[in-house]
């Protein structure tokens, strides 16, 4: 069956920008997780959703950025003022639960220029 | 807050070569630990979970990790690599008792760039 998918796989942007990145997860799953890779570092936790409702939103790194899923479904991360800083690929994972095994998308590359 | 050490950031081998990408994880009363493979241009893929049980956890494509409690450690190995098994792997944690909120949320290593040479 279909797996996670990220769009776009890759987004240019310049410094100051509003950027959104898309996540469409495994159909039934109702935990979602947003995770970000800097460059040679392992994911961290940003945000996740169990339905509609953002359960834990510790990771979230400043007010800019921001997650949506308005339906228990697709979820949207906004990063508004976009900074070079924020440049690293960002990982969707869905779950069953949350203590179901997570499966990851292939993730957005995002450029800050 | 859970932290995860990956003691090699690159691990050269050669084909069917034993190997072992090591990880240790800070101290708690109970984790659950798994380890995630990333081939190129793809998204981290599950290999193995530890949650309870046996120590000795065997996964996919033949790797296996065992828990040690007393180091803190879950070091991943395989009897013999493969080219196909180039890639990157991530250690992570997460506490099964924490609030049912936060039990997903799982905390990475950096990460072990395995190399296969033929």
């Amino acid at each position: 069956g279909a797996g996670v998918s990220q769009t776009p796989s890759n987004k240019v942007t310049e410094k100051g920008k509003y950027v959104e990145l898309r996540c469409d997860p495994i159909s039934g799953h109702t935990a979602l997780y947003w995770y970000r890779q800097s460059l040679g570092q392992g994911p961290e936790f940003l945000i996740y959703f169990q339905g509609t409702g953002a359960a834990d939103d510790s990771g979230l790194p400043n007010d800019r950025f921001f997650a949506v899923r308005p339906e228990g479904s697709v979820s949207t991360l906004k990063i508004q003022r976009t900074e070079r800083g924020d440049s690293a690929v960002y990982l969707c994972a869905s779950s069953l639960g949350s203590r179901e095994t997570q499966y990851f998308g292939p993730g957005t590359r995002l450029l800050v220029l | 807050a859970q932290s995860v050490t990956q003691l090699d950031s690159q691990v050269p081998v050669f084909e069917e070569a034993p190997v072992e990408l090591r990880c240790n994880y800070s101290s708690s009363v109970s984790v659950y630990l798994f380890w995630y493979v990333q081939y190129p241009n793809q998204g981290l893929q599950l290999l193995l979970k530890y949650l309870s049980g046996s120590t000795l956890v065997k996964g996919i494509n033949g790797f296996e990790a065992e828990f040690n409690k007393s180091q803190t450690s879950f070091h991943l190995r395989k009897p013999s690599v493969h080219i196909s098994d180039t890639a990157e792997y991530f250690c992570a944690v997460t506490d099964p008792n924490a609030g049912g909120t936060s039990y997903g949320k799982l905390t990475f290593g950096q990460g072990t760039i395995l190399t296969v040479h033929p």
